[in-house]
């Protein structure tokens, strides 16, 4: 079955601090996305990644750095958190581009930003 | 660009019940159309897709939806409600041309016995 780790699963930063989520699948799918969930709403596409050593903005990149180094690992950096980043962070794989194909979520990182 | 619209935020009814979860979308092009579900602290769980030919499509545990151009609806149901389906059911749309998925902000459906 399609697995998708994250880690860690929860994580408490500093205004000011760097923080990396870390995220694995093991689908063998191209396609790697960063979402961002805030209380009460959907999801926001922050970065996403189709090849290894290659990442594309979302629709809200600010503040986020991602990385690709393999087709299994995905990362999303936040250089300088703010309180404004406290969120639920979900990475998800898909075998192509959305369009077309099923989304796989890990079970998400929750973050808080005092 | 695409957007998705969950009309409700809440949804209670009792277990046995029918339920149908609405949602809008706004796009003039080719589209697919997706329900996710998401059960408390969990990640998000593919229920079923649409992008052409029988209006009408199955997901697993007897979810179904039915796409309507008329209407720019994707509507969930379901015709007998179980406890265990209690959970956060969201709506998403993505253009044929492109990697992007917009999410709806969900509908949470709680069941009772």
């Amino acid at each position: 079955e399609a697995a998708v780790t994250q880690s860690p699963r929860s994580k408490v930063a500093v205004t000011g601090g760097k923080v990396t989520l870390s995220c694995h699948q093991t689908n063998n799918h191209d396609y790697m996305y960063w979402y961002r969930q805030d209380t009460g709403h959907g999801l926001r596409l922050i970065h996403y990644s189709y090849v290894a050593d290659s990442t594309e903005k979302g629709d809200i990149p600010d503040g986020y750095k991602a990385s690709r180094p393999s087709q299994e690992n995905f990362s999303l950096i936040l250089e300088l958190a703010s309180l404004s980043q406290t969120a639920v962070y979900f990475c998800a794989s898909s075998d192509r581009g959305t369009s077309q194909n099923t989304l796989y979520f890990g079970a998400g990182t929750r973050l808080s930003v005092l | 660009t695409q957007t998705v619209s969950q009309s409700d935020a809440h949804v209670t009814v009792f277990e046995g019940d029918s339920v149908e979860l609405r949602c809008n979308y706004s796009y003039g092009g080719s589209i697919y159309l997706s329900w996710y579900i998401q059960h408390h602290g969990r990640g998000l769980q593919f229920l079923l897709k649409y992008y052409s030919g029988n209006p009408v499509v199955q997901g697993v545990n007897g979810f179904e939806a039915e796409f309507s151009k008329s209407d720019s609806s994707f509507h969930l149901r379901k015709a007998s409600v179980h406890w265990s389906d209690s959970a956060v059911y969201f709506c998403a749309v993505s253009a044929n041309n492109n990697n992007r998925i917009f999410f709806g902000d969900g509908t949470q459906l709680v069941v009772k016995p």
